[in-house]
């Protein structure tokens, strides 16, 4: 089935730093989505993207559809410690199903 | 508005026993997702509904796992018999149709099978 790649696995980062990380993959996808995951909680989405290209911010986070449609990425900016947690891409195709990227630890040293 | 609620929110069985996961989606969303979350495989789509109509179950592992989804406000996830490789996060996810891939979780359901 379809695979995401999502990098990196994990990063440190000092409060007040800039984040990027980024999904990629060998199939293309209709749609492309990046989530949250606090500790004992459920995925939050943060930002949704529909087409090839389209750049979206939600407050400090930036995220792109890729122009080929196999990849994107997620901007973070000026983190803070709330920022810690996990997080996933999520592409979508025609079918409602979403195949998830395997996360990116994100941790923020006050 | 409620969010996307689960129980039990953890269980501890034994292998062999029967377990039965619950979830009551947002109301009036269409569409109801069971995905299980390993660190190995990380989420992993089991199965969805549309209007309380199976679509896709080609994500269950095993006969031992079925979902149904009697009514628009209540789905669930039972595994029979359990064994220990079943020890999971079971997620309970939720959407309105038209609304692309914008999923609603819920807290999830943390499964140890011993």
């Amino acid at each position: 089935g379809q695979q995401l790649n999502q990098s990196p696995q994990s990063m440190f980062i000092q409060e007040g730093e800039d984040v990027s990380m980024n999904c990629t993959s060998s199939s293309i996808f209709n749609t492309w989505l990046w989530y949250k995951q606090d500790p004992g909680e459920g995925p939050v989405l943060l930002i949704a993207l529909y087409k090839a290209g389209e750049l979206t911010s939600n407050g400090r986070l930036t995220a792109q559809f890729g122009i080929t449609r196999k990849d994107s990425f997620l901007n973070i900016s000026a983190s803070i410690p709330s920022d810690v947690g996990i997080y996933f891409c999520a592409g979508g195709g025609s079918n409602y199903k979403l195949t998830f990227g395997k996360g990116t630890l994100l941790t923020v040293n006050p | 508005d409620a969010g996307v609620i689960q129980s039990p929110r953890h269980e501890v069985t034994e292998m062999g026993q029967e377990v039965t996961l619950r979830c009551k989606p947002i109301s009036g969303h269409d569409y109801l997702f069971w995905y299980r979350q390993t660190m190995m495989r990380g989420l992993e789509l089991l199965i969805y509904f549309n209007n309380n109509v199976p679509i896709d179950d080609s994500g269950m592992p095993e006969d031992r796992f079925s979902a149904k989804m009697p009514n628009a406000s209540f789905s669930t996830l039972k595994i029979q018999p359990s064994e220990p490789r079943d020890s999971a996060v079971y997620f309970c996810a939720s959407k309105r149709a038209g609304a692309g891939g914008e999923l609603f979780f819920g807290e999830g359901s943390r499964l140890t099978v011993l």
